[in-house]
């Protein structure tokens, strides 16, 4: 069954340091996002993506955030100078496109393993 | 933004027992989703409901949107050791949207 990918799976990462969460999303999928988690509290959108553009974004994506699509396969997130509140659980998701099958659990976000970060 | 209210917060039950746990909001969704998140995985979908009034299983597992569209409930019928992890309920309301999740239920089941 196919699959979203994320590497690594932890990165540790000093302060003001900044890092580059890679997604793999499913091969035919066109929306993609990055949601986080930050320990014991529940899962937070950050951006969607969609065409080499970000469709929504949270207010949380802020300008040190930013995505990109790099080739056909990649979907990275890169926190330009990280802070100690970036530690979290950074989620990957992606939908194949909109309204293909109908309102349908095909249709719906399928979340990649994440990547833990921790900021020192 | 829109904000979720889930409970209830944890639960400890033995195993056999039925388990429902739920989600309200103040404003509308058109969509609800139930995920279930094991220790150290992403979220994986449960069940996904689109209509008000919806009533859906997915096996052991049944889910109502509710008619306001403000709530929903999972319920779980005869749990078992597997069923351990966190509930999380989601929102959306137009396909492609951002999901909007709740706290979570976290689920420990007593063999």
């Amino acid at each position: 069954e196919p699959e979203v990918t994320q590497t690594p799976s932890h990165q540790v990462t000093q302060m003001g340091q900044e890092v580059i969460l890679r997604c793999v999303p499913i091969s035919n999928h066109l929306y993609f996002y990055w949601y986080r988690q930050i320990l014991g509290q529940k899962v937070e959108f950050l951006v969607s993506f969609y065409n080499n553009e970000i469709s929504e974004k949270s207010e949380i994506f802020d300008d040190q955030f930013s995505v990109e699509r790099p080739d056909g396969s990649n979907f990275t997130l890169k926190i330009r100078s990280t802070k100690l509140e970036d530690s979290a659980m950074y989620f990957c998701a992606s939908i194949p496109g909109l309204g293909l099958a109908g309102l349908s659990s095909y249709n719906e976000q399928f979340f990649g393993p994440g990547t833990r970060l921790t900021v020192l | 933004g829109q904000q979720l209210n889930q409970s209830p917060q944890s639960m400890f039950i033995q195993e056999g027992e039925d388990v429902s746990m739920n989600c309200t909001s103040s404003s509308i969704f058109n969509t609800w989703l139930w995920y279930k998140q094991d220790p150290g995985e992403g979220p994986v979908l449960l069940i996904a409901l689109y209509k008000a009034g919806e009533l859906t299983s997915n096996g052991r597992l049944t889910a109502q949107f509710g008619i306001t569209r403000k709530d929903s409930f999972l319920n779980i019928s005869a749990s078992i050791p597997s069923d351990v992890g966190i509930y999380f309920c989601a929102g959306r309301n137009n396909a492609g949207n951002m999901l909007t999740f709740g706290g979570g239920t976290r689920l420990m089941v007593k063999p």
